[in-house]
């Protein structure tokens, strides 16, 4: 089962501005992690944050956490044409194993 | 170079034909995972494996079967009974360390094997 909707489902924006995507889940977890993936290729990992933490930065990447709401947020920033990728939400649905649940994913487009 | 490979890239079967895919890494990381993605959907967990010789079915485990012999191979096997095959399907691996800690590892995942059933 699915845990997390990232929403929107699609982005179409320029480069240099900045893309936001949203991610909602279900159940309770210990942290969520947000991955990359460039068309017909692996998943590349980008940043994780725990449940204990509401912001965390990585260069041009900005994730937000509100336990609260169940949902997080990737704001990336400054994009670039080889920002085009989908971007996925991953969390571990608060167990005691190394599962994690993805979400549907943000296909995101950035015209150059 | 440290890494984990699938192969092949792609494969293309018959009907009622099993096929293995290779997964192998040089991380050494004690977890190995296989994720099935159909087009623009996520990923779906079918089989996990936190140690050498034991395995666990993940969401959608009917139709697919595993070993884990060694610790830097986990070799994926369609069989017949699986009714929709095509797809995206993804190796990953990760330290294996966070089991019960209260925290998740990272995975590192392979480039896929593209399986099309004709």
């Amino acid at each position: 089962s699915q845990q997390g909707e990232e929403d929107p489902q699609a982005l179409s924006i320029q480069e240099g501005e900045n893309a936001t995507m949203n991610c909602s889940y279900k159940t309770s977890i210990n942290n969520l992690q947000w991955y990359r993936q460039n068309s017909g290729r692996g998943l590349v990992h980008l940043i994780l944050i725990r449940s204990n933490e509401r912001e965390k930065h990585s260069g041009r990447l900005r994730v937000t956490l509100d336990t609260s709401k169940k949902s997080s947020s990737l704001l990336i920033t400054a994009s670039r044409a080889a920002d085009t990728a989908s971007y996925f939400c991953a969390t571990d649905g608060g167990g005691a194993t190394n599962k994690l649940i993805f979400g549907t994913g943000t296909l995101l487009a950035v015209q150059p | 170079d440290g890494g984990i490979t699938q192969s092949p890239k792609y494969l293309f079967r018959k009907e009622g034909q099993n096929v293995t895919l290779s997964c192998e890494q040089n991380l050494n990381h004690d977890a190995m995972y296989w994720y099935r993605q159909d087009p623009g959907q996520g990923l779906r967990l079918i089989y996990y494996s936190q140690i050498v010789n034991d395995f666990q079915k993940g969401d959608i485990a009917e139709g697919y079967s595993v070993s884990r012999e060694k610790k830097e191979s986990f070799p994926l096997t369609v069989t017949s009974a699986q009714k929709n095959p095509t797809a995206f399907y993804l190796c990953a691996s990760s330290i294996g360390s966070g089991t019960g800690g209260g925290w998740t590892d990272t995975q590192y995942f392979g480039p896929g094997t593209r399986l099309t059933v004709l």
